[in-house]
């Protein structure tokens, strides 16, 4: 079954705590992508990956690292988590060419007090 | 700049009317393509529908339809005899070449409660 998997579902930090939010896929996918949504807002793409070793910014990069050493894995990592960082998470997993659906994690509700 | 915007914040509905949402879309490139994403209570985003943007036909899948018109840039989302079901958040997205394929630029998304 295909599955993008975010750990974890929830989480409660406070400000400075540095916590990395993981994201696996099984399909093999060469696109990887965070999102963040916000109320009015919608989600907004913090980084995405092409592929293995291949990072970059999207709209909304500022406080956030990734990395991705290996094709199946994406973690989203936040050094220093500060309040305006609360917020819903997704990451996001497709082929990359034209026209192809993206299969989101469950999401994480992250907030920081 | 927003390139989806989705007027509509929130349209609240009693059981079996029908209930239009719309998208309006902002793209330079001539070849891109349009979702439809819900999200349900549970928080999950689920996938409803991909149109190319070289097809202006209509779909329609069961209970849903998409009306698709270029001359406007919009794709508007319509919900027949509705159900307490069809509660949800719906997204609309573009995914366009000069962006990267893999990217999507959602709306910000238009809240339906349907009320028995």
């Amino acid at each position: 079954e295909a599955q993008v998997t975010q750990n974890p579902r929830y989480l409660i930090t406070v400000t400075g705590k540095k916590l990395t939010v993981t994201c696996s896929q099984n399909m093999n996918h060469e696109y990887m992508s965070w999102y963040r949504q916000d109320p009015g807002l919608g989600l907004r793409q913090i980084y995405y990956s092409m592929n293995v070793e291949v990072t970059d910014k999207g709209d909304v990069p500022e406080g956030y690292k990734v990395s991705r050493k290996e094709k199946r894995n994406f973690p989203l990592i936040l050094e220093s988590p500060s309040p305006n960082q609360t917020s819903l998470y997704f990451c996001a997993t497709s082929t990359g060419t034209g026209g192809t659906e993206a299969f989101f994690g469950q999401g994480t509700r992250l907030t920081v007090v | 700049a927003q390139k989806v915007t989705q007027a509509q914040t929130e349209i609240s509905v009693v059981e079996k009317e029908d209930v239009t949402l719309d998208c309006v879309y902002e793209t330079r490139d001539t070849t891109y393509y349009l979702f439809w994403y819900k999200q349900p209570p549970s928080g999950e985003l689920v996938f409803l529908i991909r149109r190319n943007s070289f097809d202006e036909q209509n779909e329609i899948s069961g209970r849903y339809s998409w009306n698709f018109q270029k001359s406007t840039s919009s794709f508007n989302f319509t919900i027949t005899a509705s159900q307490v079901v069809d509660s949800a958040v719906y997204f609309c997205a573009l995914s366009e070449l000069t962006d990267s394929w893999g990217k999507l630029q959602f709306g910000a998304g238009t809240q339906v409660v349907v009320t028995p």
